[in-house]
C-alpha cells in the first residue's frame, strides 16, 4: 500500500511568489492535514479536510489556504510568499477526523529567497 | 505557557538505557500522538492513545487522563533509537505540539 506522497519534495521560491504543494493520501483515507515546522516555532497544524470541507483551522494568515478534492487528494497554496514562509510543508492522512493513526508524508522543503 | 510541554528537551543515554520522555498537556483532548522524526524530516507516528497504556516492541506509552499527562517509554535504547520525539494532542481535528525531545543514544 502506497503511504502518503508530498510533491514536489524540494522548492526555492521568490518572495512576492505563490506556490502550490500538493498531497496524495493513502488510499482509503478521507482526512489530510497539514502542517508546518520551522526551527523556531516547531511543528503547528494548518488545517485538516475532510471529504473536502475543511474541518478546521490553525493561526495562520489567510494567505494560507487549501482544497481537498473528491478523490482526497489535496493541495495547500501559500500566496505572496515571505521569508519566513521556508520551512518544511507536511501532510498527514488518516481513515477519519480526529482520534486514528495518523501517516505522514516526506513533507516538501520550502526556501522562499 | 504552552499547551503541551515535553521534558526533557534533549536527553543522551547510553546503549541499553531505560529512557522516559514525558508529555503535559492542558487542553481537553480526543487522542494523544508520540511521533518519530529522524533526521532529514521523516515523521512516524509511534503510538495514538486515548486512555491506558500501549505497547510495542521496546516501546510504551501510557496517558493519564485525570492529570493530562503522557509518558513514553524505550527499554533497551539502542543508538538507531536517536531521533526526537514528538508528543501531540488531538483536539477535535485541531492538533498541537510538544517541542520535542531530541534522544541520543550512544553506543
Amino acid at each position: 500500500k502506497a503511504g502518503v506522497t508530498q510533491t514536489p519534495r524540494y522548492l526555492i521560491k521568490t518572495r512576492g511568489q505563490q506556490v502550490t504543494l500538493s498531497c496524495s493520501p493513502i488510499s482509503g483515507h478521507r482526512s489530510v492535514s497539514w502542517y508546518q515546522q520551522t526551527p523556531g516555532q516547531g511543528l503547528q497544524f494548518l488545517f485538516e479536510y475532510f471529504s473536502e470541507t475543511q474541518r478546521n483551522k490553525g493561526n495562520f494568515p489567510g494567505r494560507f489556504s487549501g482544497r481537498q478534492f473528491s478523490n482526497s487528494r489535496s493541495e495547500m497554496n501559500v500566496s505572496t510568499l515571505e521569508l519566513g514562509d521556508s520551512a518544511l510543508y507536511l501532510c498527514a492522512s488518516s481513515l477519519r477526523s480526529s482520534g486514528n493513526t495518523i501517516y505522514f508524508g516526506e513533507g516538501s522543503w520550502l526556501t522562499v529567497v | 505557557k504552552n499547551e503541551v510541554e515535553q521534558s526533557p528537551q534533549n536527553l543522551t543515554a547510553q546503549e541499553g538505557e531505560f529512557i522516559t520522555i514525558n508529555c503535559s498537556y492542558s487542553v481537553g483532548i480526543s487522542a494523544l500522538h508520540w511521533l518519530q522524526q529522524h533526521p532529514g524530516g521523516g515523521i512516524v507516528s509511534l503510538f495514538m492513545l486515548s486512555s491506558g497504556k500501549k505497547k510495542h516492541g521496546r516501546l510504551i506509552a501510557t496517558i493519564n487522563i485525570q492529570e493530562k499527562h503522557s509518558s513514553l517509554h524505550i527499554t533497551a535504547s539502542h543508538p538507531r533509537d536517536s531521533a526526537v520525539y514528538i508528543c501531540a494532542v488531538d483536539n477535535n481535528n485541531d492538533m498541537r505540539f510538544g517541542a520535542g525531545t531530541r534522544l541520543t543514544v550512544k553506543p
